[in-house]
C-alpha cells in the first residue's frame, strides 16, 4: 500500500520568514498525484497545492511552492513571507488512478505549523 | 451555500449505541468519499461512492460500520454497536469525478465521541 511521511510533527516559523515543510511517499506507481492540504482549527481541510507526477516542474500557488523530486520520492512544501493566517496542520497526501484504489487519498500524519508574530 | 455540509458538527453517545453522520456534498458532484481521522493522526480513508454505488468500500474497519447514498448525493455513515475507539473526526469529501486529478472537496467533519 501507498504510505506517506512527515517526520516533522511541529514546525514554527516567524512572520514574514520562510519555512519548508517534509514529505516523502512510497509508490511503485509512475503516474500519480500530491497534494498539500492545510486544516485548520475549524477542520475544515483545504487545499493549498498539487503537482502531476508526470510534471517536472515544480507547482507554485502564490507564496506555496513545492520542491518535487520524483527518485528520491520527496515532495516538501516551502511558505515564503509566512503570515499568522498560515498557522494550522499541514498534511501531505498521495492519489492514483488504480482501478483498485481509484479515488482514496493517502496522508502523512500531519505537521502543525505555528507562526509567530 | 455551495460547499459541502456535514451534520451533527459534534455527537456525543454512549458505548453500544447506533449513529449516523450525514453528508451533503456539492451539487452535481458524482464521487463522494468518507475519511476517518483519529486523534494526532491524518485521516484514513473509509469508502468511496461513484453515484449511489459503493466503488470501494475497503477501508472500512468492521461490520458495524455502513454508508449509503440511495439517491446520489446525501450520504449517511452507520456506525452501530459504537465502541470507545471509534471516537473520532468523520471526514467527508466530494469531487466531480473520480479521477485523480480532480479535487476533492472537504466538509468541517463530524466529531464523534463515545463515552
Amino acid at each position: 500500500a501507498q504510505t506517506v511521511t512527515q517526520s516533522q510533527p511541529e514546525m514554527s516559523v516567524q512572520e514574514a520568514e520562510t519555512v519548508t515543510l517534509s514529505c516523502t511517499y512510497d509508490t511503485s506507481e509512475s503516474d500519480y498525484y500530491l497534494f498539500w492540504y492545510k486544516q485548520p482549527p475549524s477542520r475544515q481541510m483545504i487545499l493549498v497545492i498539487r503537482q502531476e507526477a508526470y510534471k517536472q516542474q515544480n507547482a507554485t500557488e502564490n507564496r506555496f511552492s513545492v520542491n518535487f523530486q520524483k527518485a528520491a520520492k520527496s515532495f516538501s512544501l516551502k511558505i515564503s513571507d509566512s503570515q499568522l493566517g498560515d498557522a494550522a496542520m499541514y498534511f501531505c497526501a498521495y492519489r492514483d488512478d488504480r482501478g483498485s484504489t481509484l479515488g482514496r487519498l493517502y496522508f502523512g500524519r500531519g505537521t502543525q505549523l505555528t507562526v509567530w508574530p | 451555500g455551495a460547499g459541502v455540509s456535514q451534520t451533527p458538527s459534534n455527537k456525543v453517545t454512549e458505548k453500544g449505541k447506533y449513529v449516523e453522520l450525514r453528508c451533503d456534498p456539492i451539487s452535481g458532484h458524482t464521487a463522494l468519499y468518507w475519511y476517518r481521522q483519529s486523534l494526532g493522526q491524518g485521516p484514513e480513508f473509509l469508502i468511496y461512492f461513484q453515484g449511489t454505488g459503493a466503488a470501494d468500500d475497503s477501508g472500512l474497519p468492521n461490520d458495524r460500520f455502513f454508508a449509503v447514498r440511495p439517491e446520489g448525493s446525501v450520504s449517511t455513515l452507520k456506525i452501530q454497536r459504537t465502541e470507545r475507539g471509534d471516537s473520532a473526526v468523520y471526514l467527508c469529501a466530494s469531487s466531480p469525478n473520480p479521477g485523480a486529478y480532480n479535487e476533492q472537496f472537504f466538509g468541517p467533519g463530524t466529531r464523534l465521541t463515545v463515552l
